[in-house]
């Protein structure tokens, strides 16, 4: 069954220092997101991304946060200068349309900022 | 008013116990509405998508009540698996279509 990878499982950073997420997709999946949950708290949406641009972003999603499809498989978040608020489990999701289909999850990627 | 509100629980239950968790959602252009569950520190998973006649899928039930702004899901004959947070999911026609969570309603069925 196709799924959603996303590398590392586990990055240990600090603060102020850049990281880079990475994601691939379902092959044939045409809208891609970035969700973040924090510890204990619900699934926010950060960012989506359909036909080589952003086509939405949440208010979380700062200068400090890009997106880049640089190939045609990986999918990847960057955020600039961590901050300790950052620490979170990163989600990336994919989804074949926008309406009525459901969206398939990695298993995350668990940022942690010290 | 949240754009989607659950009750957060937890709903502790016996096993064999039927077990009904309640979510609303504020926009009225909203689209499509799915239940996914979501295990300790793991990803969401699709439960099931939610029609508008009202859709089954084992022990599960899903309702939706667009008058209301009103989704419910129903789990008959709880089993200890079951045990999981079990998420809301809205999908908005205008402004942001991006699936949109509620925080969660967490269920532990007990032995």
């Amino acid at each position: 069954e196709p799924e959603v990878t996303q590398t590392p499982s586990h990055q240990v950073t600090q603060m102020g220092q850049e990281v880079i997420l990475r994601c691939v997709p379902i092959s044939n999946h045409l809208y891609f997101y970035w969700y973040r949950q924090i510890l204990g708290q619900k699934v926010e949406f950060l960012v989506s991304f359909y036909n080589n641009e952003i086509s939405e972003k949440s208010e979380i999603f700062d200068d400090q946060f890009s997106v880049e499809r640089p190939d045609g498989s990986n999918f990847t978040l960057k955020i600039r200068s961590t901050k300790l608020e950052d620490s979170a489990m990163y989600f990336c999701a994919s989804r074949r349309g926008d309406r009525g289909t459901e969206a398939f999850f990695g298993q995350g990627t668990r940022l942690t900022v010290v | 008013r949240k754009e989607v509100e659950q009750d957060p629980g937890p709903f502790n239950v016996p096993e064999g116990a039927t077990v009904a968790f309640n979510c609303t959602y504020s926009n009225s252009a909203s689209q499509s509405f799915f239940w996914y569950r979501q295990d300790c520190r793991k990803e969401p998973k699709l439960l099931m998508s939610v029609y508008s006649s009202g859709n089954e899928d084992g022990r599960f039930t899903a309702q939706l009540n667009r008058a209301s702004q009103y989704i419910s899901l129903l789990i008959r004959d709880s089993k200890l698996s079951d045990s999981a947070t079990y998420l809301c999911v809205v999908n908005i026609l205008t402004g942001r279509r991006a699936l949109t969570f509620g925080s969660g309603t967490r269920l532990q069925v007990q032995p």
